[in-house]
């Protein structure tokens, strides 16, 4: 139990479908992150929530659209995907103010778009 | 320009040998924090140790240690007494604590082997 749970594990969809990753976490952190890790390259920040403002957005397409309906839960809503998106998609949390704490991962979500 | 940067992209060592993992960071700003990170293949990342710009000792947590060299830049990472269950990946990470969003960014990774 990493204390950050993501759903679905493993998730396969077609380019025109739209579906939504999950990310929830009861750790007491304030902030929260997407991240993207494709084969053979460096993890890609995408977004940022820190008390469910959105700070930070990495240039990220519009077919990737964030949500933090409150500060345990984190959504990624996908829509009109292309092959090239499929990665391992992790989200992760950490407390605001403590610069010394890392993060806390989920497992992640393997998207493969096909 | 790469803030974080591991040059080997995979490593082998003997089991219960020591292996040293490389990572060098760029940062203009005075205070931040490194760390590191293990990923299996199962995907979790886990959190393995952290190591402050004002700390004047070098982190140790159990097997891990970080070899700290500020004016070089470097933050590697000793694993001794390797096993077996540390075949992984390995991410060096650095937070820049002017940095209002804190995030974490993370360097290309290191694919460690661990032979019988």
């Amino acid at each position: 139990e990493t204390g950050v749970t993501q759903t679905p594990r493993h998730l396969v969809m077609g380019m025109t479908n739209k579906k939504s990753l999950k990310c929830e976490q009861h750790l007491g952190h304030n902030a929260m992150y997407w991240y993207k890790q494709s084969a053979k390259k460096p993890l890609e920040l995408m977004f940022v929530y820190s008390l469910e403002e959105r700070v930070e957005n990495n240039s990220v397409p519009s077919r990737f659209s964030p949500e933090c309906p409150n500060s345990s839960h984190l959504f990624l809503h996908l829509h009109t995907l292309q092959p090239e998106d499929s990665a391992l998609y992790l989200c992760a949390s950490s407390p605001l103010g403590n610069m010394e704490y890392g993060y806390t991962f989920g497992s992640g979500t393997r998207l493969t778009v096909v | 320009a790469q803030k974080i940067t591991q040059t080997q992209p995979g490593m082998f060592v003997q089991e219960k040998e020591a292996v040293t993992l490389d990572c060098t960071y760029d940062t203009s700003d005075q205070s931040y924090g490194l760390f590191w990170y293990k990923q299996p293949s199962s995907g979790e990342m886990i959190f393995l140790i952290y190591q402050g710009s004002y700390d004047e000792q070098n982190a140790t947590e159990g097997r891990y240690s970080l070899n700290f060299q500020k004016a070089r830049k470097s933050a590697n990472l000793v694993i001794s007494a390797s096993q077996l269950g540390d075949s992984a990946m390995y991410f060096c990470a650095m937070r820049e604590f002017g940095d209002s969003s804190y995030k974490l960014i993370f360097g290309s990774g290191t694919r460690l082997l661990v032979r019988p």
